[in-house]
């Protein structure tokens, strides 16, 4: 497609659900990036992909959070057990490879736990 | 600990006004400064400086980073109400996780008709 595309655009869940969400990344980008905006915060780092190289998930908050890339394309992020804490918008966003180029973003995702 | 600064954290103006936006930065291995746009959800790339000194600029925006300093300003003149968005700053930090982007809160921009 032409840019990053998630979904869904909006998900409203219960408290202790799992929830999963979607991100396509633009085609030939083999980096993909995942960050969280919560009210009044700048974006939050949470999980980088790089071609087959292990992701770095140093940003992720808890052992809550997973993430996977299948075939080096489509990316989910899973959230178990969620808290109220993880309302939010998540953000995808994918780059050319190398890690050092500039990033561009998804429309989001948001998250709203009940 | 790493930190990226913006201010104002809000600045309301009327259109043809010139504003400008600072973002003053902390981090080890800086690598660049970048600037999007964000409107409703997607942020939307606008520079990446890496270089100090030089500016770029695209129509009415234009930024300049100075790496002595620390801090990085985006000037946006002859404003328009379609200017109305959310300006955030991000460095980007060699080491770590490579290209992950370390940013500041934002400054929220209102252009008044």
């Amino acid at each position: 497609g032409a840019g990053v595309s998630q979904s869904p655009s909006n998900k409203v869940t219960e408290k202790g659900k799992d929830v999963e969400l979607r991100c396509d990344p633009i085609s030939g980008h083999t980096a993909l990036y995942w960050y969280r905006q919560s009210l009044g915060q700048g974006l939050e780092f949470l999980i980088y992909f790089q071609g087959n190289s292990a992701p770095d998930k140093s940003g992720l908050p808890s052992d809550r959070f997973s993430a996977e890339r299948t075939g080096g394309s489509v990316s989910t992020l899973t959230i178990q057990r969620t808290q109220q804490e993880d309302s939010a918008v998540y953000l995808c966003a994918s780059s050319l490879a190398g890690g050092y180029n500039e990033q561009f973003f998804g429309p989001g995702t948001r998250l709203t736990v009940l | 600990e790493d930190k990226v600064v913006q201010s104002p954290l809000s600045l309301v103006v009327h259109e043809g006004d010139t504003v400008t936006l600072n973002c003053s930065y902390e981090v080890t291995n800086f690598r660049s400064l970048l600037w999007y746009k964000q409107e409703k959800k997607a942020p939307t790339f606008l520079f990446m400086l890496t270089s100090s000194g030089i500016e770029k600029k695209s129509g009415r925006l234009s930024s300049i980073l100075d790496k002595k300093e620390l801090f990085s300003i985006l000037n946006i003149t002859a404003t328009q109400t379609g200017d109305s968005a959310i300006y955030l700053c991000a460095t980007m930090n060699y080491g770590g996780s490579q290209g992950n982007l370390i940013f500041g809160k934002g400054t929220k921009l209102s252009v008044k008709p």
